[in-house]
């Protein structure tokens, strides 16, 4: 079965500061990882993918993601935050190979402080 | 503009109630998904369809009914069996048989027992 450990529930990070949320994750095959952004009370907004190819993946608002298989992990990264990236966050891995479900790990909820 | 609706946002349910959630979906997709959203815990699935008329449970498909007699809809009916029903209940959606393709989200309906 697959896996995936946010660490950290709650992150607080400054307006302008690093943006870094940790994602591990445990897979049989070789995984297909998603992070995907929560605003309050909304559904899920794909940030990015990871599948196959170049190992650091480029996604909408300004973050980004390295895929590392000998870490297990998929750290998403910001360089400067705005107040406009608080919300929670989500790392999920697919099994491709069942119906294309997801696992989700247990999110991380970003606050920015001014 | 296509994408998945669904409704009602918010339903209240008495104890020993069945209630039923919509999700409609008109990206012609023909997998969808349920998911039960709880504080700290991510998303975890209840029930996946990849094709009409067919459906698989999910990690907690306990006390939770499905039906897909039309590719564009997926409701789930909440049962009195189950123990626990308040959450936030989140549709998806995808491509089926694209193995990196990612699942698109409705914007959930949270539902409260009283």
């Amino acid at each position: 079965a697959q896996s995936v450990t946010q660490l950290g529930s709650h992150v607080s990070v400054s307006e302008g500061a690093l943006v870094l949320l940790r994602c591990n994750y445990s897979s049989s095959v070789p995984p297909y990882l998603f992070w995907y952004v929560q605003y309050p009370n909304q559904g899920l907004q794909l940030l990015l993918k990871y599948t196959t190819g170049a190992t650091l993946v480029k996604g909408i608002n300004g973050f980004e993601a390295e895929f590392k298989k000998s870490e297990t992990s998929f750290h998403l990264t910001k360089p400067s935050a705005h107040m406009s990236d608080a919300a929670e966050y989500f790392c999920a891995v697919s099994e491709w190979y069942a119906g294309n479900k997801l696992t989700f790990g247990g999110g991380t909820r970003v606050l920015v402080k001014p | 503009d296509g994408g998945i609706t669904q409704s009602p946002k918010y339903l209240f349910r008495k104890e020993g109630q069945n209630v039923t959630l919509s999700c409609e979906q008109n990206l012609n997709h023909d997998a969808m998904y349920w998911y039960r959203q709880d504080p700290g815990q991510g998303l975890r699935l209840i029930y996946y369809s990849q094709i009409v008329n067919d459906f698989q449970k999910g990690d907690i498909a306990e006390g939770y009914s499905v039906s897909r007699e039309k590719k564009e809809s997926f409701p789930l009916t909440v049962t009195s069996a189950q123990k626990n029903p308040t959450a936030f209940y989140l549709c998806a959606s995808s491509i089926q048989g694209v193995k990196d393709n990612e699942q698109f989200f409705g914007p959930g309906t949270r539902l409260t027992v009283l």
